[in-house]
């Protein structure tokens, strides 16, 4: 059972290189979700999506972009990175909520660091 | 804009000792609320509670929601070397409001 698979796992970047992270669940899950994690600050949500070709901001969208043009897949794009998106990032699925369903489900993240 | 805190920031306890880590959230539309514990890598989840006063329960760990309060808290009993990590609270909305919102989590230390 594949779950939430994440792609690449590690990345080193220079300041001002573009690339995109690829998230790929394989349990048919409406919503979608990429959040990034720095010491100290928990999980902070990126963009999410509520479905395949609709995407929508969260509390720090600023300097990413998304997309959500198969159902399966979520791709977080930086188009010019910055060491102040050095971070480990999380992407997570979950199914459209009925009573007990709110569970996410994490891909194993992806740790990205800008030079 | 939807909000979650945790507190404390963090705790060191002894084996053996019980805690209580609080959550406290403003959100709109409220839907449910979730604790994970979060080791190394991934947030693993434990549980979610979307009912004002119902306990939920999973062995040594037990968690209740108080939504007229807005918080909720999670209790580990008889705590073990292996429940060191950091505990997070997420809180989820409904009717147009679908994203999940974290705390910034209460990192938890059990001292052999």
């Amino acid at each position: 059972n594949a779950g939430v698979t994440q792609t690449p796992k590690f990345r080193v970047l220079k300041t001002g290189q573009s690339m995109t992270l690829l998230c790929a669940q394989d349990m048919n899950h409406e919503y979608m979700y990429w959040y990034r994690q720095d010491p100290g600050m928990g999980l902070r949500l990126i963009h999410y999506s509520v479905g395949e070709g609709t995407t929508a901001k969260g509390e720090v969208p600023d300097g990413y972009n998304v997309s959500r043009l198969k159902k399966q897949n979520f791709l977080l794009g930086l188009e010019s990175a910055a060491p102040s998106q050095t971070s480990v990032y999380f992407c997570a699925s979950r199914p459209r909520q009925g009573v007990g369903t709110g569970e996410l489900f994490f891909g194993e993240g992806s740790r990205l660091t800008v030079l | 804009e939807d909000k979650v805190v945790q507190s404390p920031l963090s705790l060191v306890v002894h084996e053996g000792d019980t805690v209580t880590l609080n959550c406290s959230y403003e959100v709109t539309n409220f839907r449910s609320l979730l604790w994970y514990k979060q080791e190394k890598k991934a947030p693993t989840f434990l549980f979610m509670l979307t009912s004002s006063g119902i306990e939920k329960k999973s062995g040594r760990l037990s968690s209740i929601l108080d939504k007229k309060e807005l918080f909720s808290i999670l209790n580990i009993t008889a705590t073990q070397t292996g429940d060191s990590a950091v505990y997070l609270c997420a809180v989820g909305g409904n009717f147009g409001n679908e994203k999940l919102t974290f705390g910034t989590g209460t990192r938890l230390t059990i001292i052999p």
